[in-house]
């Protein structure tokens, strides 16, 4: 079973659909995170949970709510989504402080078409 | 504020030959900086990080960085590419607050037989 996983790995919507990505970290890590991965652009931190608080929340658009039910799970709720909202969203998990450098373990990746 | 530039959106060698990626990092406090591999369809994977323990670090498959304070340079570097580095790579720094990762552009290596 891999580290991190994600699901579903591909997603088509509508921009008036409502959905969702889900995360599931294996580690025994306490801090997770949704970067955004555009071509031609640098990953773009979304949000981040430690200890299922939320730390970092990057200016995004509100039509992307994250939630942090416990350390293992995070979700992305979709909802009236813009064609260039488009990409692939990496969700991946870090280790308490100490246990590491703060390096980031990833899953391999919802892709997102919003048509 | 961190950040990391990487010089070069694509590198191209042939299989064998010495891989040398390049970046430069912006930082205001002791850097932690990472190297990351994406390969097609997947996510990102570590390859090597520095802690300020040594300069020189060694990585997986074979690739190693080196931390140049001088220079603000990690350049990620490989004596012989394989068929199989073919990927983009990432280097990346913590951020102030130590919460999250700042990526680079990337890298995409191709290597030709």
């Amino acid at each position: 079973e891999t580290g991190v996983t994600q699901t579903p790995r591909h997603l088509v919507m509508g921009m008036t659909n409502k959905k969702s990505l889900k995360c599931e970290q294996h580690l025994g890590h306490n801090a997770m995170y949704w970067y955004k991965q555009s071509a031609k652009k640098p990953l773009e931190l979304m949000f981040v949970y430690s200890l299922e608080e939320r730390v970092e929340n990057n200016s995004v658009p509100s039509r992307f709510s994250p939630e942090c039910p416990n350390s293992s799970h995070l979700f992305l709720h979709l909802h009236t989504l813009q064609p260039e909202d488009s990409a692939l969203y990496l969700c991946a998990s870090s280790p308490p402080p100490g246990q590491g450098a703060g390096e980031l373990f990833f899953g391999e990746g919802s892709r997102l078409t919003v048509l | 504020a961190q950040s990391v530039t990487q010089l070069g959106s694509h590198v191209s060698v042939s299989e064998g030959a010495l891989v040398l990626l390049r970046c430069n990092y912006s930082s205001s406090v002791p850097p932690y900086l990472f190297w990351y591999v994406q390969y097609p369809n997947q996510g990102l994977q570590l390859l090597l990080k520095y802690t300020s323990a040594a300069t020189l670090v060694k990585g997986i498959n074979g690739f190693e960085a080196e931390f140049k304070k001088s220079e603000t340079s990690f350049h990620l570097t490989k004596p012989s590419a394989h068929m199989s580095d073919a990927a983009e790579y990432f280097c990346a720094v913590r951020n102030q607050a130590g919460t999250a990762l700042i990526f680079g552009k990337g890298t995409t290596l191709s290597v030709s037989s």
